[in-house]
Order: structure tokens, then sequence, then C-alpha cells
């Protein structure tokens, strides 16, 4: 089954304490990207990544940083979080360069709060 | 700079009535449209797409209109059913800067018994 997954789905943490979502994908696609989504803002892009060794920065990257070692993986790294990084991120993947329509695939989401 | 905008937060329709979701953008770079779906604790899922050289797309109860002159599209649901309540985003690809996707910040539709 064609998925894209994330783990873990639901975090809590408190500030300062470094943590790591993770994301895969199997449809062996090139471009993956990392969204926050918070009420009345919809949905950010904060890092993306259009191959391996590829990333560049989202509308809001700050605080986060991610890495693409591997086609398949697209972590995302909080190395100090603060409070203002609670949100719901969803991890989604797509053919590079792909169709617009029916080509991005999104994971279930991670509800991530801090304390 | 929002381009991407839905100016309606929630929508409420009767079930088997036409469902008409708005979103207006600014940039005239976007080349496609693309329409998708979230339920609560869920990834968003893609619905429907299209071009910026077409004007109407249509899969099953679903249409997406797109006026470029008012750079406006719709999504139309007819009939509505009770499945259709979530939210819907609009978004937008820009070709020009890496294939990105922007969203709208989306509109809750609820359907009424």
């Amino acid at each position: 089954e064609a998925q894209v997954t994330q783990n873990p789905r639901y975090l809590i943490t408190v500030t300062g304490k470094k943590l790591t979502v993770t994301c895969s994908q199997n449809m062996n696609h090139e471009y993956m990207s990392w969204y926050r989504q918070d009420p009345g803002l919809g949905l950010r892009q904060i890092y993306y990544s259009m191959n391996v060794e590829v990333t560049d920065k989202g509308d809001v990257p700050e605080g986060y940083k991610v890495s693409r070692k591997e086609k398949r993986n697209f972590p995302l790294i909080l190395e100090s979080p603060s409070p203002n990084q609670t949100s719901l991120y969803f991890c989604a993947s797509r053919l590079n360069p792909g169709l617009a329509g029916g080509g991005q695939y999104f994971g279930p989401g991670t509800r991530l709060t801090v304390t | 700079d929002q381009q991407v905008k839905q100016n309606s937060p929630s929508l409420s329709v009767q079930e088997g009535r036409i469902s008409i979701l708005n979103c207006d953008y600014t940039n005239s770079m976007f080349d496609y449209f693309l329409w998708y779906k979230k339920y609560p604790a869920e990834g968003p899922t893609f619905l429907i797409s299209i071009s910026s050289i077409k004007d109407k797309n249509e899969d099953g109860r679903f249409t997406v209109f797109l006026n470029k002159s008012a750079k406006h599209l719709s999504l139309h649901i007819v009939p509505s059913q009770p499945g259709d309540s979530a939210v819907y985003f609009c978004a937008a690809r820009s070709m020009n800067r890496d294939d990105k996707i922007i969203f709208g910040k989306g509109t809750r539709l609820h359907i009424l018994p």
C-alpha cells in the first residue's frame, strides 16, 4: 500500500529537549516536505527536499532542521523545542517534478505539545 | 502575504444540495490549482485539480471552476453527502519556485441532515 508514515503520532515534551519526528514513504518519490497546521493559519511549509541531499527552507523554517540521506526518509528535527512549536505536523511526498494533480501524499500527522 | 485565500472559515449546507467552496489567489505564475480534503486526525488527501489552461475539471460529484481573469476558483460538490463534512484546502503550485505548493487556510464544510 502506497503510504507516508510518521512517528510518533503524538508527543508531549518539555522546552529544550531535542526531538526527532520521522517520516518515511514507500513510493520512491523524490520530493518530500514538512508542514505545520495551526488554527486560523492553515498549512505552512517548514522545509522541503527535491531529492537526496537537497533540502531547502519553506515559509516557516526557524527552529527546525531536516536531513535527506535516503530517498524514502525525511526526518524533522527540533534541536531545542519551544512552546510556539506546539502544532500538528504533516509530512508529504510526491514525484518531482510531479503532476500537481493527485501527486502529493500526506502522512497521518504528528501532534506535538511543548510545555 | 497570503497568496491563496479562502475567505470563508466555515460553510453549512443541507444534505443533497450543492456545496460551493471559494478560493482566490494573487500570483499569476501559479500553473496548477488543487483541492484537498481533511478529516480530523488524518492527513489531507487530494481531491481534484485543474491546470491554469483550463476553466473546468469534473470528477464525479466534484467540479472545479477556474476564472483566471478574476484569479478565482471554486469547488462544487453536487449532491452534498454527510461524508463530505471536512476541512477543504485550496492550494496552488508555482512552477518557478521549486514546484512549491501553497495552501489556503481552509474552509470547514458541515453537511446538515
